[in-house]
């Protein structure tokens, strides 16, 4: 059973607000990645990270930032929230030299409005 | 470059009706392919894999083959339940530094009483 948490659940926000979203595994896997999923279900890579204090953008250019001072946690921030930034982001995690299978999260359902 | 193709939904099914839902790749070298599930309001959980050509991935009714000849890896199960409507996303992972998922666009099934 994987143990990889995200809080929280769900987020109303207005806009210009900062926002951190939080992500915690339990798993001790080094590497990391935040997807966002549209409204249509396509998921896309914006960040991931494959140990403390390593970062990369994904795929998909993000106005959020992250960070990964510890192994367990791998945050996600937005400075300034706006609308088009709605949307649902998942955390994932995977162990070093396996078979590539990624553990998600539940998921943050972010509104700004 | 690598991408993943899966046939579009919704699939409106019938309980204990046969499913497939196709799924095509494009990738260079051998990819591991993968099959997701999304359960409403949840996180994505892996359902199978399969790591290299003619392999049979199989979980809870579900099994999908690794077709090298004609790049597929659709997904079938033989008698679908209400409890199996949820998103299903195909997906690759090739090698290199990145080891990093590419995802269909994810179908629908909805399974009716």
């Amino acid at each position: 059973e994987a143990d990889i948490y995200q809080t929280p659940r769900y987020l109303v926000i207005g806009t210009g607000k900062k926002i951190t979203l939080e992500c915690s595994q339990t798993m001790g896997h080094d590497k990391m990645y935040w997807y966002q999923q549209d409204p249509g279900m396509e998921l896309h890579l914006i960040h991931y990270s494959y140990g403390v204090n390593s970062t990369e953008k994904g795929d998909l250019s993000s106005e959020s930032t992250v960070s990964r001072i510890r192994t367990e946690h791998f945050p996600l921030t937005l400075e300034s929230a706006r609308p088009s930034h709605t949307s649902q982001y998942l955390c994932a995690s995977r162990e070093q030299g396996s078979s590539y299978e990624q553990y998600f999260g539940p998921g943050t359902r972010l509104t700004v409005t | 470059g690598n991408s993943v193709t899966q046939m579009e939904g919704p699939v409106t099914l019938s309980e204990e009706a046969f499913l497939t839902i196709n799924c095509t790749y494009t990738a260079t070298g051998y990819p591991s392919l993968f099959w997701y599930v999304q359960y409403p309001g949840e996180g994505l959980q892996l359902l199978l894999k399969a790591t290299k050509a003619d392999d049979k991935g199989s979980n809870k009714g579900f099994e999908a083959t690794y077709r090298k000849e004609t790049t597929s890896f659709h997904l079938e199960k033989g008698s679908v339940q209400v409890s199996d409507s949820a998103v299903y996303f195909c997906a690759l992972i090739y090698g290199g530094a990145t080891n990093k998922l590419i995802f269909g666009t994810g179908t629908l099934l909805a399974v009716q009483p």
